[in-house]
Formats: C-alpha cells, structure tokens, sequence
C-alpha cells in the first residue's frame, strides 16, 4: 500500500546512456513532481504536473525530459547521461497546488542514480 | 527569487537538552512545512504551518511559525537518539515548494 512509489531504486550506469525513472502514486493527488537531491543533500525541484499539465519547468538541461500519462503517474527519460547527473532524485505528489495545497507533498524513497 | 536558509547546518547535541532550529525566507509565503530525512530514506512529513502564529506539537518536537518577521522555528525538547535525522524547512510560494539547506542533526547519548 505504498502511497509514492519509485522505480528503480538504484540505478548504476555509464556516461552517455539514456535511462527512465517511473513513479506512481496511489493517492489520488492531482499533481505531482520531480525533485533532484545532490550529494550535499540539498533539494531542487525540476518539474510539476498538475493534472497532467506540466506547470513548473526549472532550468534543467533538455536531456531531462518528463512525461505524466495520466495523474497518478510521472515519469523522468534522462538522455546522454553525464557525471554530474549523480544524485537522489525524488518524486513526489500532492492534492492541488499554491495556496490551494496546504496538505503537505508526499515523497518516494528515492532513486539513486550513479554515473560511472 | 525566494531563498529560504535554515540555521545552524550541522547540530551535535547532547540526549536530555533543548536545541531550536531556524528558518528564515526572503519572500512572503502562504504555507511552511517541516520535513524530516533519515540517512538513505525518503522525507517524511512533521508539521504544516499556515498562519501568523500557528504553532504544532507532536512529541518533543515544535514548530511555530512568525510570518511578520518570515521565520519558523522547530525546537526539541530533552533530545533522545531516535531525532538524529536531517530536518528541512520548505516554504511554499504559488505552485512550489523552496526547500532549505537542511539541519544536520545528531543526538549523542
């Protein structure tokens, strides 16, 4: 019964592969988003869909791009793959967004990402 | 650009005493969440604040929040081992979340 779910949670690859990250959630939020945690564990967002709608789209590299098929679901394609794309990257959801979204964001566990 | 800056980053204290931690953002916000981040897991939930002077108990833990001055404060009282964690403030402005640095927190017995 795991509200935010990631997979895979490792992820071990070389440079300039492309790989996806997907995740679902069960709680039937209406938005969702992507966030990259680095090595000094501080948290960025990426993107935000609200209703399948992409609504936050931070300066990211083009080789990151996310795809929502319906609203419990958000996936992230990552292109040509670079050393400095290691990280924790975290999916979260939430129930409506700006003042409307007083309910806190749920998180994944997380998706460890290695560039080797 | 909202910044939001948590104080100190790295907490070493002692089980039985008291600690407060602190977040300050630039910009006015309608919502501040607490989050808590064990080693190698996910964020978990503490406290939602929504307004001037709200303030949330759960355990030895306490948030309030002072929208005037755009500061939130989580205090532990008589710390036990089970708090050392990584605690983040989040600041909410329209449809995101602006985390801080996080506070490095390690309880010794």
């Amino acid at each position: 019964d795991t509200a935010v779910s990631q997979t895979p949670k490792y992820l071990v690859t070389q440079m300039g592969n492309d790989k996806s990250i997907k995740c679902e959630q069960n709680l039937g939020h209406d938005t969702m988003y992507w966030y990259k945690q680095d090595s000094k564990k501080f948290l960025k967002i990426m993107f935000s869909y609200n209703n399948k709608e992409l609504i936050i789209n931070e300066t990211v590299p083009n080789r990151f791009s996310p795809k929502s098929p319906d609203k419990a679901h958000l996936n992230l394609h990552i292109n040509s793959l670079e050393l400095g794309d290691s990280a924790v990257y975290f999916c979260a959801s939430s129930q409506g967004i700006g003042a409307g979204s007083n309910q806190p964001q749920h998180f994944g566990d997380g998706t460890r990402l290695s560039i080797l | 650009e909202l910044k939001v800056e948590q104080n100190p980053l790295f907490l070493s204290m002692q089980e039985g005493k008291n600690y407060t931690i602190y977040c300050n953002y630039s910009t006015t916000s309608d919502r501040l969440y607490w989050y808590r981040q064990d080693p190698g897991k996910s964020l978990e939930s503490l406290f939602v604040l929504l307004s001037n002077g709200a303030v949330k108990q759960e355990g030895r833990l306490m948030a309030s929040l002072d929208t005037k001055a755009r500061l939130s404060t989580l205090h532990i009282t008589a710390a036990v081992h089970d708090l050392s964690a990584t605690y983040f403030c989040a600041v909410g402005s329209g449809s995101r979340l602006t985390f801080g640095e996080g506070t490095q927190l390690t309880v010794n017995p």
